[in-house]
């Protein structure tokens, strides 16, 4: 089992430039959700996919939107990047079970990512 | 709204002391409480997790933690700290309906002296 992978795992942007971020869960995870880390603090949600639909969000402009695929996969991505969105971004997976119960969430290694 | 906070921004300890990081939480309900721990520019490794039962719980790499409903907390510790453990450690709140929406203290950096 590959695990929670995210890819690229490093990426550089300039200002006003646009990102996507890619995730692949856990195997048999249908759940995918993202945080943005900025330097020097604890993740930060910014919203969860399941069943192909934004389920849930955080506090993020609309500036941050994303999708999810028929393969569970999942896609960040952020437009007119500014650079206060230099962050490492991590992805975690989960599963939805009976009664709106989630199994325990796996985290992806993340995307560090530059804006320069 | 849920919180985490966690107290100690930077704990310096030497080897094969003894270590307790704090971490505070408000929740509505009991939740699912996880601790973390980063390295420098890698992802977050999890320690441990409180689900429910047992409210002292046994992690990896020699660590525990200890469930307090009565203070909402959530105590990591370590008998015996070793100078790999150098780190930054994460207490998470995490919903029991949505294990995918985990709310994160802002962490506490341990430095590990010789």
């Amino acid at each position: 089992d590959a695990g929670v992978t995210q890819s690229p795992t490093h990426l550089i942007k300039t200002r006003g430039q646009q990102v996507t971020l890619r995730c692949s869960p856990k195997s048999g995870h249908d759940t995918v959700s993202w945080y943005q880390q900025a330097l020097g603090q604890g993740p930060q949600f910014i919203f969860q996919y399941y069943e192909e639909e934004e389920r849930q969000r955080g506090n993020f402009p609309d500036r941050f939107s994303g999708h999810q695929f028929p393969n569970y996969s999942s896609e960040l991505n952020v437009n007119a990047l500014l650079l206060g969105d230099s962050a490492l971004y991590l992805c975690a997976s989960s599963l939805v079970r009976g009664e709106g119960l989630n199994t325990e969430a796996f985290f992806g290694q993340g995307t560090r990512l530059t804006v320069v | 709204a849920q919180s985490v906070t966690q107290p100690d921004i930077h704990i310096t300890v030497s080897e094969g002391a003894s270590l307790e990081l704090r971490c505070n939480y408000s929740y509505g309900a009991t939740p699912y409480l996880f601790w973390y721990v980063q390295s420098p520019g890698q992802g977050l490794q999890l320690l441990l997790k409180y689900f429910s039962g047992d409210t002292l719980v046994q992690g990896i790499k020699g660590f525990e933690a200890e469930f307090k409903r009565s203070q909402s907390s959530f105590n990591l510790r370590k008998p015996s700290v070793h100078w790999s453990d150098a780190a930054e450690y994460f207490c998470a709140v995490v919903p029991r309906t949505n294990a995918g929406k985990s709310t994160f203290g802002d962490g506490t950096t341990l430095t590990v002296k010789p």
